[in-house]
């Protein structure tokens, strides 16, 4: 069972190029999530879809885009890497409602020279 | 915006003493759920445990159970028997009710290092 899957494990690009991280999910959720995690913090959402084609902003958006692809799949755009952006990426999903808890990818380590 | 807030950057205690992990989180509503993730270094995010905020009763899953004190706005995860294998970066976080009006997604703490002596 393969649950979240992200691609790929590890990046490394120059500030100004673009990237995209593509998540895939096979437990037939509604909602998926793209968060990043920098040293010391704790996960902060970037976007999340509450279903086939919807996206929403969460806590930090600024430079990323997404696309809801379809029920399974879930990319998160870079379009002008920066510096800044240098973090571990973690796409999640889950079944709307009640409270259901979020299973998550293993993460993607990206470094922006 | 909700707050969740992790004193303890790193807690170190030795392998099958009991530790508790502290947790306090701020929010005016009353329908939402506090979760327990687990961080080993192999970077994997690991659901341990999971409460209902309308629910009096605390969550236990083997090992781990929480003090949920809704008042006080507090949710500490307690350890017992505590085992290597526990060592890991602990998250506590916050996600809103169906109604709960606030955005999807969950909201993190900082973090908890926790370190298990043999």
């Amino acid at each position: 069972n393969a649950g979240v899957t992200q691609t790929p494990k590890f990046q490394v690009l120059k500030t100004g190029q673009s990237m995209t991280l593509q998540c895939a999910q096979d437990m037939n959720h509604n909602s998926m999530y793209w968060y990043r995690q920098d040293p010391g913090m704790g996960l902060r959402l970037i976007y999340y879809s509450a279903s086939e084609g919807t996206t929403d902003k969460g806590e930090v958006p600024n430079g990323y885009n997404v696309s809801r692809l379809n029920k399974r799949e879930f990319s998160l755009r870079l379009e002008s890497a920066a510096p800044s952006q240098t973090s571990v990426y973690f796409c999640a999903s889950r079944l709307t409602g009640g409270g259901q808890p979020q299973h998550f990818g293993d993460g993607t380590r990206l470094s922006i020279l | 915006a909700q707050t969740v807030t992790q004193s303890q950057p790193e807690m170190s205690v030795q392998e099958a003493e009991t530790v508790t992990l502290s947790c306090t989180y701020d929010t005016s509503e009353n329908n939402y759920y506090l979760f327990w993730y687990k961080q080993p270094p192999s970077r994997q995010m690991i659901l341990v445990i999971r409460q209902e905020a309308y629910k009096q009763q605390n969550a236990t899953e083997n090992r781990f159970s929480v003090n949920f004190q809704k008042a006080a706005k507090s949710f500490s995860l307690k350890i017992s028997d505590s085992q290597l294998g526990d060592t890991a970066m602990y998250f506590c976080a916050f996600m809103w009710g169906d109604s709960g009006g606030g955005a999807d997604g969950l909201t993190f703490g900082k973090g908890t290092h926790l370190i298990i002596q043999p």
